[in-house]
């Protein structure tokens, strides 16, 4: 069973809001990764992180912004919400080093930007 | 990063055997083969992995062909609760890999 959170579940917010997504683990894990997900498209990943204060862009470009100043806290934050950022937003988390590298994911976190 | 090909889609009846193909013909010594699996609306979750030899557990097997560079996901009774997207992916452990998943393959459970 995966220890891993994200809140909140469902958001609807007005443009030009701030809002953070949420992720925690309680797993120890070092890495964590922020993917975006349309409906029934591919996961993209937009943020990820090695360890405390390590982040790096993934694969997506993303107007979100990312910090990681505790092992087991990864939040992402858009500073202006605009209706293109609507998608759902999932957390995960592997192991740093060992093997094998299994991921974990939240259950998302569903923003609609209105 | 070593890439996985899978079929879009495929369709089982339920309690019949599925069988679930994956390429991986760049795949190198260290990566181990993980298959996720994603439920509407959910997070994916986790279902099986490997290095070389196949693998069983509670929810699947994996048979790893002996060259390495292709898989297959086999659930031996589908349920309707198994109707998913089922990703293939390749994962090196330690270092600074990205993980990608790629479409995965959707399938259909007929009742």
């Amino acid at each position: 069973e995966a220890d891993i959170y994200q809140t909140p579940r469902y958001l609807v917010i007005g443009t030009g809001k701030k809002i953070t997504l949420e992720c925690s683990q309680t797993m120890g894990h070092d890495k964590m990764y922020w993917y975006q997900q349309d409906p029934g498209m591919e996961l993209h990943l937009i943020h990820y992180s090695y360890g405390v204060n390590s982040t790096e862009k993934g694969d997506l470009s993303s107007e979100s912004t990312v910090s990681r100043i505790r092992t087991e806290h990864f939040p992402l934050t858009l500073e202006s919400a605009r209706p293109s950022h609507t998608s759902q937003y999932l957390c995960a988390s592997s192991r740093g080093t060992g093997r094998p590298n299994t991921i974990y994911f939240g259950e998302g976190s569903w923003l609609t930007v209105v | 990063d070593a890439k996985t090909t899978q079929p879009n889609s495929m369709e089982s009846n339920e309690e019949e055997p599925v069988h679930l193909p994956c390429n991986h013909s760049t795949i190198s010594g260290t990566d181990y083969i993980h298959w996720y699996r994603q439920l509407p609306s959910q997070g994916p979750e986790y279902v099986i992995h490997g290095l070389t030899s196949n693998v069983n557990n509670r929810m699947a097997s994996l048979a790893i062909a002996e060259d390495r560079k292709s898989s297959t996901l086999i659930l031996h009774r589908a349920t309707l609760r198994d109707a998913a997207v089922y990703y293939c992916i390749l994962s090196r452990s330690g270092g600074y890999q990205k993980v990608t998943f790629g479409t995965g393959t959707k399938l259909q459970v007929i009742p």
